[in-house]
């Protein structure tokens, strides 16, 4: 069973601090790694993907990836209460091919506090 | 850039009837299409799956079918609605060969009562 883990929270930091989440991962074979942003009653939107061991910055998020030890990470910069969200951790699912399947994480739930 | 759309956004159904869900895609084609859902509290899980026009495949055994009559249409029906069917249901697309990046529709919230 594949799995995709994270710690469900609510993570709470202060406004302008950096929000740390993180993400654990079963699969080694795994290749792409997906953060989406969830806001309550809407759909996922994806925010950041990553496919290379490292950093990859996109304004005030970074995604880090390190496939040796199977975890993905998202540090959020100064912090704003808009950024409250629910947030979500997906993997490709390689098993089957190039299928663009998904596995997703529970969710980790920030709360950014004015 | 494409467009994914989804209706009904909300939709209460009593137990044993039927349902159907229509998700189309504007602004690409030939696609990859996905359905989600999301029970209450949890995470997202995938239902089905479609690389072209009548390519489903299914992930779970359930309650529920799906079927790609068109490129860009994706519909998920069932003939007899149970309670467990309720949750939040989402289409995904990603856009053709090579791209690995899902995006979603906006969602139906369905409750079977």
């Amino acid at each position: 069973q594949k799995e995709v883990e994270q710690n469900s929270g609510p993570l709470s930091v202060p406004e302008g601090a950096i929000a740390s989440l993180n993400c654990t991962y079963s699969d080694r074979v795994s290749q792409s790694f997906f953060w989406y942003r969830q806001y309550s009653g809407k759909s996922p939107e994806l925010i950041m993907s990553i496919y290379s061991n490292g950093d990859k910055e996109d304004g005030r998020f970074t995604a880090q990836l390190n496939k040796a030890s199977q975890y993905v990470s998202l540090l959020i910069r100064d912090s704003q209460p808009s950024d409250s969200a629910t947030y979500l951790c997906a993997v490709g699912d390689n098993g089957s091919g190039n299928t663009g399947k998904l596995i997703f994480g529970q969710g980790t739930t920030l709360q950014v506090k004015p | 850039s494409q467009t994914i759309h989804q209706w009904p956004a909300t939709l209460v159904q009593p137990v044993g009837s039927p349902l159907s869900l229509e998700c189309t895609v504007e602004g690409t084609s030939n696609p990859n299409l996905y359905w989600y859902r999301q029970a209450a509290g949890r995470g997202l899980q995938l239902l089905f799956y479609s690389i072209g026009i009548d390519q489903i495949s299914s992930e779970v055994p359930q309650n529920l079918s799906a079927s790609r009559p068109q490129d860009r249409q994706f519909i998920l029906s069932s003939k007899k609605l149970l309670l467990s069917d309720s949750g939040f249901y989402l289409c995904a697309c990603i856009l053709g060969t090579g791209n690995t990046e899902a995006f979603f529709g906006q969602g139906t919230r369905l409750t079977v009562v």
